[in-house]
């Protein structure tokens, strides 16, 4: 089945030792996102690529950062973890429609959940 | 002022029950909208999406108000598996917008 695949589903790692959380999907998708998500809140969008091309929200850390190497993987490092940063990190991917068809539902994989220690 | 604000309730209403959810968006330039459920300590899933023209799935029926910056979703006869928490979503050329979500329990 099409998918979206995190990796790991739980991430434990101590504090300031850098981590890397994946990413793939079978969708051939051409747009990725990573969500934070804390407890009770909304997830919040980190940044997304518009195929090879990277978007940052202005209000994510420099300590959060993104690669994807090719159209099915998609990777967030965190360089410096924080007890902060202790959270459900999201990916999603959607696809771009034709131009007033409508569409961009985004579909979301099970997410890891991060422990900083 | 958020970009995407609804009330986070929580709705507790009993079984069979008919419910309602708003959400404003504060982006006019705004082109989809959707609504997603999530379970707790689960991912979202899409719920429906939102056309101007209203649509409806089943018991849930969800309207688009653009004038007025507006997503409603309506759920009737509430079951036990509705529990959950319904964000509304907000797209502006690829940058999604989460509302923080409204918390319903259905209850026997």
């Amino acid at each position: 089945d099409a998918m979206v695949i995190q990796n790991p589903r739980y991430q434990v790692t101590q504090f300031g030792k850098p981590v890397t959380l994946s990413c793939s999907q079978t969708l051939n998708h051409n747009v990725m996102y990573w969500y934070q998500q804390k407890s009770s809140q909304a997830p919040k969008l980190l940044f997304h690529y518009y195929d090879k091309d990277f978007n940052n929200e202005a209000d994510t850390p420099d300590n959060f950062q993104s690669r994807r190497p090719n159209t099915s993987f998609c990777f967030l490092d965190i360089r410096s973890p924080g007890l902060g940063d202790a959270a459900m990190y999201l990916c999603a991917t959607s696809r771009v429609p034709p131009a007033g068809t409508g569409g961009n539902e985004q579909f979301f994989g099970p997410g890891t959940r991060l422990t900083v220690l | 002022r958020k970009e995407v604000e609804q009330d986070p309730g929580p709705f507790n209403v009993p079984e069979g029950a008919t419910v309602a959810f708003n959400c404003t968006y504060s982006n006019s330039a705004s082109q989809s909208f959707f609504w997603y459920r999530q379970d707790c300590r689960k991912e979202p899933k899409l719920l429906m999406s939102v056309y101007s023209s209203g649509n409806e799935d089943g018991r849930f029926t969800a309207q688009l108000n653009r004038a007025s910056q507006y997503i409603s979703l309506l759920i009737r006869d509430s079951k036990l598996s509705d529990s959950a928490t319904y964000l509304c979503v907000v797209n502006n050329n690829n940058d999604m917008r989460f509302g923080a979500g409204t918390r319903l329990t259905v209850k026997p």
